[in-house]
């Protein structure tokens, strides 16, 4: 079945570094969405971006689809940033139903 | 503003019984989707719904029912609870008609014992 894969696993970062999280995943993508979860929270929607690149705030992701990969980039850390990253997916196989991967907790230090 | 809620927030039940995990969307997004998150696991779609009066299985359904009597509500239903049905369940709200990002809920943190 659709396998997402994220890396890495956990990344510790001192404030006002950049981070890059990788997302590949199986087989093509009809959507693909990066989400933030704070320690012991919900999880908020960051970016949909199934193809190409885009930016909002401090992040920016650049997903390419026939290599079956996306990236989120935080530039500038902040301590806030701290929590998991997670990346999910809409195989286009008919229904609407988010894969996720297992995620990349980020810790920022100060 | 549009948002989904969860109710309880937190619930302790006892072995065998019943439980009922509700969930409400302001969205009026046709899907909704309850899944589990426990660690080394990740989220996983227990089950989900394409509107009012369907219900459909995901990837791990068994020992659960759901039901969508409404647009804006969806309940998840452990008819005899079990303590490996101890984990974070969150709902959410999607409608790829109307292009739009997945909502979630805050969490029902469920401890069976």
């Amino acid at each position: 079945g659709q396998q997402v894969q994220q890396s890495p696993a956990s990344l510790v970062l001192q404030e006002g570094e950049n981070a890059e999280l990788q997302c590949n995943f199986s087989s093509t993508a009809t959507q693909l969405q990066w989400f933030y979860q704070s320690p012991g929270g919900s999880l908020v929607s960051l970016l949909s971006n199934p193809s190409g690149t885009k930016h909002t705030g401090r992040l920016t992701s650049t997903t390419v689809t026939k290599e079956r990969r996306s990236s989120l980039h935080i530039s500038s850390s902040q301590t806030t940033d701290s929590g998991t990253y997670l990346c999910a997916i809409d195989p286009p196989s008919g229904s609407w139903q988010l894969i996720f991967g297992s995620g990349t907790q980020l810790t920022v230090m100060p | 503003e549009a948002a989904v809620t969860q109710s309880p927030r937190n619930k302790v039940a006892v072995t065998g019984g019943k439980v009922t995990l509700s969930c409400n969307q302001t969205n009026n997004h046709n899907n909704m989707y309850w899944y589990r998150q426990d660690t080394g696991h990740g989220l996983r779609l227990i089950h989900y719904s394409y509107g009012a009066g369907s219900t459909e299985k995901g990837d791990i359904p068994d020992g659960y029912k759901a039901s969508r009597p409404s647009q804006e509500n969806f309940s998840l239903i452990l008819e005899l609870a079990t303590p490996s049905q101890t984990s974070v369940y969150f709902c959410a709200s999607g409608d790829r008609r109307a292009n739009s990002d997945y909502t979630f809920g805050s969490g029902t943190r469920l401890l069976v014992i």
